[in-house]
């Protein structure tokens, strides 16, 4: 299966503690992105890479989130501190460039923060 | 920021009934529309990539139209299916715009048998 896939799939932690979570995107797909949800919501965009180039970061995003991609291959998302409210499913979703092209998900990584 | 916005956001119909939903979102500035089915436990996937004004896509019992002047698009499922009971996303695409894809927060659809 070459598709998107996440890992891990589901992570409990403790508030305070730092968690990392990894994505590895269809292999000739240029774009990354990662995507929040929380239930009841659509899902939240956080940040998007084209290639190694991380583009943009969304302004909600606290700066306990970071996010890399440094072969341009697969993707890391970091939190630090985490707080009970960053408790949601973390989405990330790989496409060719051109708007023409859909976002190709991965099955997410669940975060529960006690 | 760009504010997609869904409706209704739960829908129950019966089996064989016909249904359709609304995707709004604002008319400047568009380059894309994207429509996904997200079933319980599964990823998210890919409907419908529309990018004109009038365009008009069809997946078997599933069908979309899209008007860019106004700003909606309309998904219609004919004849619904049990296993049609998904949330339904739509997400606004702006290149080089920020935000790059905006979803809309889903319509919940349960089709009874």
């Amino acid at each position: 299966d070459t598709g998107v896939s996440q890992d891990p799939r589901h992570k409990i932690t403790k508030r305070g503690q730092n968690v990392t979570f990894r994505c590895d995107p269809i292999s000739e797909h240029n774009r990354l992105y990662w995507y929040r949800q929380t239930l009841g919501q659509g899902p939240e965009f956080l940040t998007y890479f084209q290639n190694e180039a991380q583009l943009e970061k969304s302004r909600l995003l606290s700066d306990r989130f970071s996010a890399e991609r440094p072969k341009g291959s697969f993707s890391t998302l970091e939190i630090q501190r985490t707080e009970q409210g960053d408790s949601a499913m973390y989405l990330c979703a790989s496409s060719l460039l051109g708007r023409g092209s859909p976002l190709h998900f991965g099955n997410g990584t669940r975060l529960t923060v006690t | 920021i760009l504010n997609v916005e869904q409706s209704p956001q739960s829908l129950h119909v019966q089996e064989g009934d016909s249904t359709n939903f609304t995707c709004s979102f604002p008319s400047s500035n568009f380059y894309a529309l994207h429509w996904y089915r997200w079933e319980t436990a599964k990823s998210p996937e890919a409907l419908f990539v529309m990018t004109l004004n009038g365009d008009e896509k069809k997946k078997g019992r599933i069908s979309a139209t899209l008007n860019t002047k106004e700003g909606y698009s309309y998904l219609y499922i004919k004849g619904s299916q049990p296993e049609d009971s998904a949330t339904y996303l739509c997400a606004c695409y702006r290149d080089n715009y920020g935000q790059n894809f905006v979803f809309g927060p889903g319509t919940r659809l349960s089709v009874l048998p």
